[in-house]
């Protein structure tokens, strides 16, 4: 079965420096993967989409890398700041493409002033 | 533009009551519709999800139903509640787009059983 992986340890960063979250998969090879934002008591926004065919993908602060050989996600906020204290989702599309994304539990992280 | 209502925010029920939530999107025709469940500290859980008017499909065997009335309406149910079910709640709508299922979020229920 499909199986996504996060560290579940909080990722602790200093301001200003970057932050730096993995996803992890196994046994899939998906089309695309996604990140999502969840602060406490919210619901999960969306932030960006990473297709198998590209490499990095660039949003503002934020860039996500997918090595489909590593079958890995590399989520970078740089210049972090307090205000993106967050859970970090990722999610892939299912195996099935059954209008189900696969998710994992999240990485949660503390940007310290 | 779209958006995803849910209510109720909060919800204390105790063991054996029933239950119902709604979500209703707004801004957008025959959406993709789920139910997620968060345990504190845990990932999401899909319970439901709905391609269309009526047809639902359950992924966790349990105590709770859900319906789709109407297009954009999904309700989940519970005859009798159990302390397992205690959880947040989120219902979700996928816009697909290029072959993608991005989920767009409700504000999500906090149930308590007591």
């Amino acid at each position: 079965s499909q199986k996504i992986e996060q560290n579940s340890e909080a990722l602790n960063i200093q301001e200003g420096k970057t932050a730096t979250l993995t996803c992890n998969y196994t046994n899939y090879s998906p089309a695309y993967l996604q990140w999502y934002r969840q602060d406490p008591g919210r619901g999960p926004v969306f932030l960006l989409l990473i297709r198998e065919n590209e490499k990095e993908k660039r949003k503002e602060r934020l860039k996500v890398t997918f090595d489909t050989t590593l079958k890995q996600s590399l989520f970078h906020i740089t210049a972090s700041q307090p205000a993106d204290s967050a859970t970090y989702l990722c999610a892939l599309e299912g195996m099935d493409s059954n209008y189900q994304l696969i998710w994992g539990a999240g990485t949660k992280l503390i940007i310290k002033p | 533009s779209q958006t995803i209502h849910q209510w109720p925010a909060t919800l204390v029920q105790p063991v054996g009551s029933p239950l119902s939530l709604e979500c209703t999107v707004e801004g957008t025709s025959n959406p993709n519709l789920y139910w997620y469940r968060q345990a504190a500290g845990r990932g999401l859980q899909l319970l439901f999800y709905s391609v269309g008017i009526g047809q639902i499909s359950s992924e966790v065997p349990q105590n709770l139903s859900a319906s789709r009335p109407q297009d954009r309406q999904f309700i989940l149910s519970s005859k009798k509640l159990l302390l397992s079910d205690s959880g947040f709640y989120l219902c979700a709508w996928t816009s697909r787009v290029g072959g993608t299922d991005t989920q767009y979020f409700g504000p999500g229920t906090r149930l308590t059983v007591l």
